[in-house]
């Protein structure tokens, strides 16, 4: 069983910085693309970041751009989000996601339950 | 970016109705579409990817179709445990955006 488990988040004043990780089992880690997607309360998802299995390409949504960077330990099958610079907009429940790729579709096949980040003074 | 636009933005329906959603890409993404269903503090899950390919597992009173810019999410026969929050997401180029999410509710 597929199994996305995100630790880090929580209460951080504007300009703070945060560290989000996401355990992950049930499947081959190291050959799946991974993704970060939030969801301000209230609001719609939105797409963050991902991170190609072998950490060489990484991709951002333009409002976290120079501020948050994905990684990934495919030893330790865990998935990353260094949150900087952080603003009271990126308030959210942050949930990480496997990429599943079938032929030239990709698509987000399984979800952890999310870690709610709160910037607020 | 490529903007995705969901209509409409709720709906209420009752048990048994046809439900059609639809999405709207800004720019033609051929068949990168997905849906995904999300309750109330819960995580999304993924219904139709490939604009019409039923995840396994789904009820098969869930079908999506679609290419270019214009797709639909179609229920059949609604059934209880459908009403809640829908998003279509394209994968054509990143970012991956979602549509605003379309809620459904009871009648």
């Amino acid at each position: 069983e597929v199994q996305l488990v995100e630790s880090g988040g929580g209460l951080v004043q504007p300009g703070g910085s945060l560290r989000l990780s996401c355990a992950a089992s049930g499947f081959t880690f190291s050959s799946n693309l991974m993704t970060w997607v939030r969801q301000a309360p209230g609001k719609g998802l939105e797409w963050v970041a991902n991170i190609k299995q072998d950490g060489s390409e990484k991709y951002y949504v333009d409002s976290v751009k120079g501020r948050f960077t994905i990684s990934r330990d495919n030893g330790k099958n865990s998935l990353f989000l260094q949150m900087n610079s952080l603003r009271a907009e990126d308030t959210a429940v942050y949930y990480c996601a496997r990429e599943y790729i079938w032929g030239s579709y990709r698509f987000l096949s399984s979800w952890g339950q999310g870690t709610l980040v709160t910037v607020s003074s | 970016d490529i903007q995705m636009t969901q209509s409409p933005s709720s709906l209420s329906a009752s048990v048994g109705d046809r439900v059609t959603i639809t999405c709207r890409a800004s720019q033609s993404i051929s068949s990168y579409l997905n849906w995904y269903q999300q309750k109330p503090g819960k995580a999304p899950k993924l219904l139709i990817y490939a604009a019409s390919s039923l995840q396994s597992g789904v009820p098969s009173r869930f079908s999506g179709s679609g290419s270019g810019t214009d797709f639909t999410l179609t229920i059949s026969s609604l059934q209880p445990e459908d009403f809640a929050t829908y998003y279509c997401q394209q994968s054509y180029s990143s970012p991956q955006t979602f549509g605003q999410g379309t809620k459904l509710e009871i009648k």
